[in-house]
């Protein structure tokens, strides 16, 4: 592995279904985050984690849950998926949080539709 | 509340210059990132900028003024893989990103 991976690439979820994406990274970073990007919009923030044990809400978090057991791993997931959780999901992560210098590197994304 | 403003498009000519810019209001500073994005792919970094000036990166250079809550980045030498969206994000007071929605640069013949 090299980087950030997402898994899957992309995926039709029935509405009312659970679903994990999930996201590892090799770089050995303490902070990870989760996104999604709609059209005509900015990424917007769901969760974050600062380190491994701790997480926090982004700007859009409803429906949505986290967790961080370790440092590589950084699960979202869908707890009953609906129409408007149709999206693209990025997870990115960073070497430092609350440093100036922070940089967040991206995983190739995941395209999911609720249907 | 917290906003970051960029055009949603911008059209330039292979081998020219384009000015893409950003102006931001939100709750405390702490760094301004620009970011590229190739359709269906991840963002990729490409500057930086935390204190007023201009920083040059090969063809791609990047302006910061604070006071003026402005910034923008230049594209030189344009070429045919330019063609993009290019994300503004600012680093609010709480060290969160405050993404902008983007500006696509369609780069033509």
């Amino acid at each position: 592995i090299a980087g950030i991976t997402q898994a899957p690439t992309s995926q039709i979820l029935a509405a009312g279904r659970r679903m994990t994406l999930r996201c590892t990274q090799d770089m050995r970073h303490n902070a990870m985050y989760w996104y999604r990007q709609d059209l005509g919009l900015g990424l917007r923030l769901i969760h974050y984690s600062n380190t491994a044990g701790t997480t926090g809400k982004g700007e859009v978090p409803d429906g949505y849950s986290v967790s961080r057991a370790n440092t590589d791993d950084f699960p979202l997931t869908l707890a009953s998926a609906v129409p408007s959780q149709t999206s693209v999901y990025f997870c990115a992560s960073s070497d430092s949080s609350g440093r100036a210098t922070d940089t967040q590197y991206f995983g190739p994304g995941t395209r999911l539709t609720v249907l | 509340g917290q906003n970051i403003d960029q055009p949603t498009e911008m059209t330039a000519t292979e081998g020219a210059i384009v000015q893409i810019n950003c102006t931001y209001q939100t709750s405390g500073f702490n760094g301004l990132f620009w970011y590229q994005q190739h359709a269906g792919e991840a963002p990729t970094f490409l500057s930086y900028n935390v204190l007023d000036g201009l920083e040059e990166k090969g063809r791609f250079s990047s302006f910061l003024s604070r006071s003026k809550g402005y910034s923008y980045l230049l594209l030189k030498e344009l070429q045919m893989k330019d063609s993009a969206s290019y994300l503004c994000a600012v680093l609010d007071s709480n060290y969160q990103l405050i993404w902008g929605a983007g500006t696509k640069l369609i780069i033509k013949p």
